[in-house]
């Protein structure tokens, strides 16, 4: 079975500090893999999606994240955090052939940043 | 456009009530999901629907029926409501067309059982 792992449960920093937040999957077939964030009080919205092609994508709010096939995994980065990027992170992927049904989510990161 | 809205945005009950959660969307999108979001745990499917009239199981069905009566609605009903449904529920709703796996989603809806 599918299953998404984010080991990094809450993470602190400063502001202006690098993010980066793990994330694994376990599925040896073509995936969709992506990243949503959930901003305090609010809902989840996508960041970022890799699909195919240049495994480096960019996301909103300068965020970006590298998709490794050998490793199974797409890490989540930033090379200077804001205090507004406080919020917490879901990693989540998809194999390409099944149904949109089969989205799993990653337990998620709490992202603390310390102004 | 409103996107996807939940109804009602906060709810406590009583061990064994009942309610419906209600969810629509006017993106004009095929398919709906709920989630619920238990901390530590991510989000986790509990029905979704590929098109109006059709739904399915997800990871966690149990104790919850859905219906889809209309393209726009989706809405979640427990109908013997438990402790162990204490948590926020959020509807996502995703356009149609290949490619297209952004999901939209909704506020939530804080449910406390008591």
């Amino acid at each position: 079975a599918q299953s998404v792992s984010q080991h990094n449960h809450h993470v602190i920093l400063s502001e202006a500090a690098s993010l980066e937040l793990g994330c694994n999957y376990s599925y040896g077939g073509t995936v969709n893999l992506f990243w949503y964030v959930q901003y305090p009080g609010q809902h989840l919205q996508l960041l970022l999606k890799y699909f195919s092609g240049d495994p480096l994508v960019k996301g909103i709010k300068g965020f970006e994240a590298e998709f490794i096939k050998s490793k199974f995994s797409f890490n989540l980065r930033k090379p200077s955090v804001q205090w507004s990027d406080t919020a917490e992170y879901f990693c989540a992927v998809r194999s390409r052939y099944s149904s949109a049904s089969k989205i799993i989510f990653g337990s998620g990161t709490r992202l603390s940043i310390r102004p | 456009n409103a996107g996807v809205t939940q109804t009602p945005k906060f709810q406590v009950l009583k061990t064994g009530q009942s309610m419906t959660l209600q969810c629509a969307q006017d993106m004009n999108h095929n398919s709906m999901y709920w989630y619920r979001q238990d901390p530590g745990m991510g989000l986790r499917l509990i029905y979704y629907s590929a098109s109006e009239g059709t739904t399915d199981k997800g990871e966690v069905p149990n104790g919850y029926n859905v219906s889809r009566l209309n393209k726009r609605e989706f809405s979640l009903r427990l109908e013997s409501a438990a402790p162990s449904q204490t948590s926020v529920y959020f509807c996502a709703s995703r356009p149609p067309g290949a490619g297209a796996d952004t999901q939209y989603f909704g506020p939530g809806t804080r449910l406390t059982v008591l």
